[in-house]
């Protein structure tokens, strides 16, 4: 069945680059996508890459998209204290006729001033 | 911007009891899911809907029933509350020409 892992926990200085990464499985997977939560609250859409391209980049987020090796990962550049978050990697999955997304445990990022 | 809601921030409630947790979508989705969140175990598919009085079984079923008489609202129903389904409940809509999923705020429940 689809997997995706990811690391569960980041920590990094305020103004460095954080770089979060996610394997998945799903070679068919059209959308892998990228959600922040913060505590106590739902999952915020952060952004999201089509499966044919290799780079999408949105202000201060980068993400990058090697298909052959099934690699995700998503560079923060500039990380400030209201970054911290669980950062949560999806597969977008049809394999049962149905629109639906398989996720990631999630990445602590834990940024220090 | 695309609206989720869901009825309660928190909830408390005892073991046995029925319980109702309803989320609303303003965008006229056709697909609406519930999750539940636990530590550890990341986001579990309860159950999800394509459309009005359709459903599907997810990854944990087991213990809970939806109903969705609406294209905009679909409710996750505990016929019986144990204390095992204390958790963070999310719910999320997306358009069924995108796999894109859009979230509520959560509700956490807790069943003593």
């Amino acid at each position: 069945g689809e997997d995706v892992e990811q690391s569960l926990f980041l920590s990094v200085r305020e103004g460095d680059s954080s770089v979060i990464n996610c394997t998945y499985t799903d070679s068919s997977s059209t959308y892998l996508y990228w959600y922040k939560q913060e505590p106590g609250a739902g999952l915020q859409l952060l952004t999201y890459i089509f499966s044919n391209m290799d780079m999408k980049q949105d202000q201060r987020l980068t993400v990058l998209l090697n298909k052959k090796d099934k690699h995700l990962s998503l560079r923060i550049a500039d990380t400030q204290t209201g970054d911290s978050a669980i950062y949560f990697c999806a597969e977008s999955n049809r394999n049962s006729g149905y629109s639906t997304l398989t996720f990631g445990k999630g990445t602590m990022l834990l940024v220090s001033p | 911007d695309v609206k989720v809601t869901q009825s309660s921030r928190y909830l408390v409630k005892r073991t046995g009891e029925k319980v109702f947790l309803e989320c609303v979508q303003d965008m006229d989705h056709e697909n609406m899911f519930w999750y539940r969140q636990d530590p550890g175990l990341g986001l579990r598919l309860i159950y999800f809907s394509y459309d009005v009085k359709m459903k599907e079984k997810g990854d944990i079923p087991e213990g809970y029933s939806v109903s969705r008489e609406k294209k905009e609202r679909f409710s996750l129903i505990l016929e019986s509350a144990s204390t095992n389904q204390t958790s963070m409940y999310l719910c999320a809509s997306s358009k069924t020409d995108t796999d894109t999923q859009y979230f509520g705020p959560g509700t956490r429940l807790t069943v003593l």
